[in-house]
């Protein structure tokens, strides 16, 4: 069973940079047909999604946040990891890792079939 | 970007009766080559995250009861729980990725 767990310090100062990782079990992170990909949730809010990568290195941001974040992958760890950068109080969520499909042959990425249970990240100083 | 708009924003209805979930888009989500709908249904229950459900707008993930079903096509999309249960009480997302992934703002689900 496919299983992935979001780890990272749960607290950021206002303008520092917050760092996500990760770990995915159950599975390899190098299939081709997935993106694997980054969405946070503001307490009592709704769901935005942020990015994703392939184990390529390909990656797509979300344009509201692309000046702000990097997604990056390690296959030999089978992680993949979230930074934002010059955080501030709206930056605080639940950040959650998904699985993402990609379908290959029309280079088009869908929906989420495997989320991990979320990191709450408070941004306070 | 393509926004998702969801109505109502909560609703009760009584054990083993029908909850409708209706969700528009801001444009188009029907891909013409493949005459697919790039639009997937998510269910999240408090402290949990959320699961999909339905994809390509009337296709049942697996595992998922057949009590869920999703229709629509275009811009006008609906979830429909038969017969709700108990452990349907939940917030309900739609997603669209014919663009850049969007969601609507969640519908609250309870029991009258």
């Amino acid at each position: 069973q496919l299983q992935l767990q979001e780890s990272g310090p749960g607290l950021v100062k206002p303008s520092e940079t917050l760092s996500l990782t990760c770990t995915v079990s159950g599975g390899s992170i190098s299939s081709g047909s997935y993106y694997w990909g980054w969405i946070r949730q503001p307490p009592g809010k709704g769901l935005e999604w942020i990015g994703s990568i392939h184990y390529s290195g390909s990656t797509y941001y979300n344009p509201s946040l692309r000046s702000r974040v990097t997604i990056s992958v390690d296959t030999s760890k089978n992680q993949v990891s979230l930074k934002v950068s010059s955080v501030t109080a709206a930056d605080t969520a639940v950040y959650y890792c998904a699985r993402r499909y990609y379908d290959t042959s029309r280079s088009q990425r869908y929906y989420f079939d495997y989320w991990g249970q979320g990191m709450l990240v408070t941004v306070s100083s | 970007d393509i926004v998702m708009t969801q109505s109502p924003d909560s609703l009760a209805v009584s054990l083993g009766e029908r909850a409708t979930i209706n969700c528009k888009s801001s444009q188009s989500v029907l891909y013409g080559s493949s005459n697919k709908n790039y639009l997937a249904w998510y269910q999240q229950k408090p402290g949990q995250p959320p699961k999909l459900l339905i994809y390509w707008a009337s296709t049942r993930e697996s595992g998922v009861p057949d009590r869920f079903s999703g229709s629509g096509s275009g811009t006008d999309f609906t979830l429909t729980i038969s017969s709700l249960q108990a452990e349907d009480v939940a917030v309900y997302y739609c997603q669209q990725y014919y663009g850049i992934s969007t969601f609507g703002q969640g519908t609250k689900v309870e029991i009258k």
